[in-house]
């Protein structure tokens, strides 16, 4: 059974950081590319990183771009998300999804992170 | 950026009812389109990929179409535990992104 366990989340201040950390189990990690995603307060999902299976390629949206750091640990079966200088609009729970056909198949449970002073 | 129109916003809908929601890509997309539930209080499931492949476990009651920038999710005969907010994203190109949502109730 595929499973996504995410963990890492709280509440930071603005222009904080923070590691998100997703256990992968019940599948050869090393052979999927990984997701984060994020579902605003109002709903809305926006998709926050992609990595290679390998970790050699990322990907980010401009809104997070140079404050992101997408990474896996593929002996450990662990990704991870290094969020820096958070602002207020990063407020969300955020979700490890895996990858098939470019979709999201597998979903955690997700981890909420609130920015706020 | 691909953007991603889903109409209804909001749908009421009998048991047993046929309904259609859309997706409207604002470039061409191919077949890179999926669907996904969100039932209220749980995660985002995976119901359709590559536009009209049913994912593990889906009901065949469910079922996809559309190519290049329109596209269709289709519920034959409404079950309660239907009752969720469908979303659509596009995989074509980066950035991912998703349509605003359709939530679904019952009439």
């Amino acid at each position: 059974e595929v499973q996504l366990v995410e963990s890492g989340g709280g509440l930071v201040k603005p222009g904080g950081s923070l590691k998100l950390s997703c256990a992968a189990s019940g599948f050869t990690f090393s052979d999927y590319y990984m997701y984060w995603v994020r579902q605003t307060p109002e709903k809305r999902l926006e998709w926050v990183a992609t990595i290679s299976d390998g970790g050699s390629y990322t990907y980010y949206p401009d809104s997070v771009k140079g404050r992101f750091t997408i990474s896996r640990d593929n002996a450990k079966n662990n990704l991870y998300l290094q969020m820096s200088s958070l602002k207020s609009e990063d407020t969300a729970m955020y979700y490890c999804a895996r990858s098939l056909a470019r979709a999201m198949d597998y979903w955690g449970q997700g981890t909420s992170v609130t920015v706020s002073s | 950026d691909i953007q991603m129109n889903q109409s209804p916003s909001s749908l009421s809908a009998s048991l047993g009812d046929t309904i259609t929601i859309t997706c409207h890509a604002s470039q061409n997309i191919n077949v890179w389109l999926s669907w996904y539930q969100q039932k209220p209080g749980n995660i985002p499931k995976l119901l359709i990929y590559k536009a009209s492949n049913l994912h593990t476990g889906v009901p065949s009651r469910f079922s996809g179409s559309g190519s290049g920038t329109g596209f269709t999710l289709t519920i034959s005969s409404l079950q309660p535990e239907d009752i969720a907010t469908y979303y659509c994203q596009q995989g074509q190109s980066y950035p991912l992104t998703f349509g605003a949502g359709t939530k679904l109730e019952l009439k």
